[in-house]
């Protein structure tokens, strides 16, 4: 059974240009969120999808935008690339109802 | 959800117990108490969680206070593969996200 999965693994980009990071959950799971992780720091929650919609929302720009496919799998678009955007992407499944959250090894992103 | 307090690092002697504190102190009647680890690399994993009582499970167990204000993750055995970050978070039912703080850092040292 195969674990949340992400892609790329890592990703050098340059100020201004954008990115697309893809997450599949692991399976049986409906719900995926993503969060960012600078740095020395914890994760921060991005948003949540469910349904295909956005159900929250964590303190991000309109920059930071996603999208859940009818398979489940999600994308997370960030445009407009900064410096500051360079950080760990995480991917988190769950169940909806289910409070436990399966996390992805994450996506290393750098911007230049 | 109520903000957790814990230590930054903790060593500990391989085989031995750790444990873990954390302070939530204003932790409120529906909230839960969550802990994850971070091995260096990898996404969080999740390790337990409790609402009021003791929790056990293959990997740890998580002991509450009375008063809900505090709890404990213990490892009873402590191995070099437990070296990792260890995150207390409280959230409340049906909340979307979590609040990772920045964890405490524990060493399992040989």
């Amino acid at each position: 059974d195969a674990g949340v999965t992400q892609s790329p693994t890592h990703l050098i980009k340059t100020r201004g240009q954008q990115v697309t990071l893809r997450c599949s959950p692991k399976s049986g799971h409906d719900t995926v969120s993503w969060y960012q992780q600078a740095l020395g720091q914890g994760p921060q929650f991005i948003f949540q999808y469910y349904e295909e919609e956005e159900r929250q929302r964590g303190n991000f720009p309109d920059r930071f935008s996603g999208h859940q496919f009818p398979n489940y799998s999600s994308e997370l678009n960030v445009n407009a690339l900064l410096l500051g955007d360079s950080a760990l992407y995480l991917c988190a499944s769950s169940l909806i109802g289910n409070e436990k959250l399966f996390f992805g090894s994450g996506t290393q992103l750098s911007v230049l | 959800d109520a903000k957790t307090t814990q230590p930054t690092s903790m060593d500990c002697a391989e085989g031995r117990a750790a444990n873990l504190p954390c302070n939530h102190s204003t932790i409120s009647g529906n909230e839960y108490v969550y802990w994850y680890r971070q091995i260096h690399s990898q996404g969080p994993q999740y390790i337990i969680h409790g609402l009021k009582n003791n929790e056990t499970n293959e990997m740890a167990s998580l002991i509450i206070t009375e008063d809900r204000k505090s709890s404990t993750l213990i490892l009873p055995h402590a191995t070099l593969r437990d070296t990792a970050v260890y995150y207390c978070i409280v959230r409340g039912t049906g909340a979307n996200n979590l609040f990772f703080g920045t964890g405490t850092r524990l060493t399992v040292i040989p």
